[in-house]
């Protein structure tokens, strides 16, 4: 089955520390993976994809296919980025998303 | 990018009523989507509505619990029919735009709780 997975609900760092939010997936062939973010009272919106290898608000994901994962990384936390976090795939079968289950990250001062 | 607008923004039901809400768009779009994000779940997608066809549903949404309209290429309603409390929970709908294939845009979403 296809299959997002993200193992933590809840990541709190403080400002300048390292972020990781991790995602694994299940998919059979070569995915295409996106990272979606919903900041408070906005709504849900495209952080990023893997085909298109970019860095978008410091935030980078590189994906891995030996460990099937995906995971959200920024060498720098920022309070503006504490927001809901959502892996997310295509699948192959129907062309829909399919999501995680997000991750709240808080970014304390 | 897209401009998606819903309504209503949030509503209290009582079970057994209809709530019906609607999706603008402010561009013509070929898809649109219907998802559900259950309290502390995930995204759930509802069902595909194509102008012009039936509404294609995932697997465990069936059409006259979850009945949907796509009368032109900018507007959707999805309805949620004899509901009961475990139908409360954020209802959202995006449209599939972009110069890449499976970029979506979401609306704002309608929070609805049912009594």
């Amino acid at each position: 089955a296809q299959r997002v997975t993200q193992p933590e609900k809840l990541l709190s760092v403080f400002k300048g520390a390292p972020v990781e939010l991790k995602c694994n997936y299940s998919y059979s062939g070569s995915p295409e993976l996106f990272w979606y973010v919903q900041y408070s009272r906005q709504r849900l919106q495209l952080l990023l994809r893997h085909i298109s290898r970019e860095s978008i608000k410091g935030f980078t994901a590189d994906l891995n296919k030996g460990e099937t994962s995906f995971h959200l990384k920024k060498p720098f936390a920022q309070e503006e980025d504490s927001a809901m976090y959502y892996c997310a795939l295509i699948s192959s079968n129907t062309g829909k998303l399919i999501f995680g289950q997000g991750t709240t990250l808080q970014v304390k001062p | 990018s897209a401009v998606i607008s819903q309504k209503p923004s949030r509503d209290i039901c009582q079970r057994g009523t209809s709530l019906t809400i609607q999706c603008q768009v402010d561009s013509q779009v070929t898809m649109m989507f219907w998802y559900r994000q259950q309290p502390g779940q995930s995204l759930t997608l509802i069902a595909t509505a194509n102008q012009g066809s039936e509404a294609t549903y995932e697997s465990g949404f069936v059409i006259d619990k979850f009945p949907i309209s796509r009368p032109n290429l900018t507007f959707s309603t999805l309805t949620v029919s004899n509901m009961s409390p475990e139908d409360s929970s954020i209802y959202l709908c995006s449209v599939e735009r972009g110069t890449e294939a499976y970029e979506q845009y979401f609306g704002p979403g309608t929070r609805l709780t049912v009594t």
